[in-house]
């Protein structure tokens, strides 16, 4: 069965450094989305991604963040210059464009910034 | 707006005795409602969804969620647990036009006493 991976599984960095997050989509999924989860707390939508383009940011996501779909299987969030409160489970997701399809997860990568 | 309130963010119970996790939405359109399980040091696995139709829906691992209007409730439950369910169980709401951002419950971690 088709699933969204995600890599690296655990990221360690110092504060102020740039993060790279990747995931691969479900291959033949159109909406892509990143959320993040700190450490106790709920799942928070940070952006979605459809045609190249964002459609939907939270407030989180802001301008330290940014996304791209470099090649035909990549998603990428980066995180310009890391701070303390980065620190989270980064979850990202996708979708088809059929309507009442569901948002499939990948496994996370657990970002901690010191 | 969409927002989702998880009474109680733990809830322990006895192994083969009823599972009931509750969840309670507010949505200013119909909504999408899902249940999302996560296994420590997993990420988010879909349980089922309600997206328009029977208003009991049934999903893997025994689980089955009523969505009741009326009450604007979707609560999630299992006749009989099992070690294997102790997780952290969320909610999820998203509009029923389909491509938008789930937002989440704040979670029930799900203990089952042997």
């Amino acid at each position: 069965e088709p699933e969204v991976t995600q890599t690296p599984s655990h990221q360690v960095t110092q504060m102020g450094q740039e993060v790279i997050l990747r995931c691969v989509p479900i291959s033949n999924h159109l909406y892509f989305y990143w959320y993040r989860q700190i450490l106790g707390q709920k799942v928070e939508f940070l952006v979605s991604f459809y045609n190249n383009e964002i459609s939907e940011k939270s407030e989180i996501f802001d301008d330290q963040f940014s996304v791209e779909r470099p090649d035909g299987s990549n998603f990428t969030l980066k995180i310009r210059s890391t701070k303390l409160e980065d620190s989270a489970m980064y979850f990202c997701a996708s979708r088809t464009g059929r309507v009442q399809e569901t948002q499939y997860f990948g496994p996370g990568t657990r970002l901690l910034v010191l | 707006a969409q927002s989702v309130t998880q009474l109680g963010s733990h809830l322990s119970v006895s192994e083969g005795a009823l599972v009931l996790l509750r969840c309670n939405y507010s949505s200013s359109v119909p909504p999408y409602l899902f249940w999302y399980v996560q296994y420590p040091n997993q990420g988010l696995q879909l349980l089922l969804k309600y997206t328009t139709g029977a208003t009991l829906v049934k999903g893997i691992n025994g689980f089955e969620a009523e969505f009741k209007k009326s009450e604007t409730s979707f609560h999630l439950t299992k006749p009989s647990a099992h070690m294997s369910d102790a997780a952290e169980y969320f909610c999820a709401v998203t509009p029923n036009f389909g491509n938008e951002k789930l937002t989440f419950g704040t979670g029930t971690r799900l203990t089952i006493i042997p």
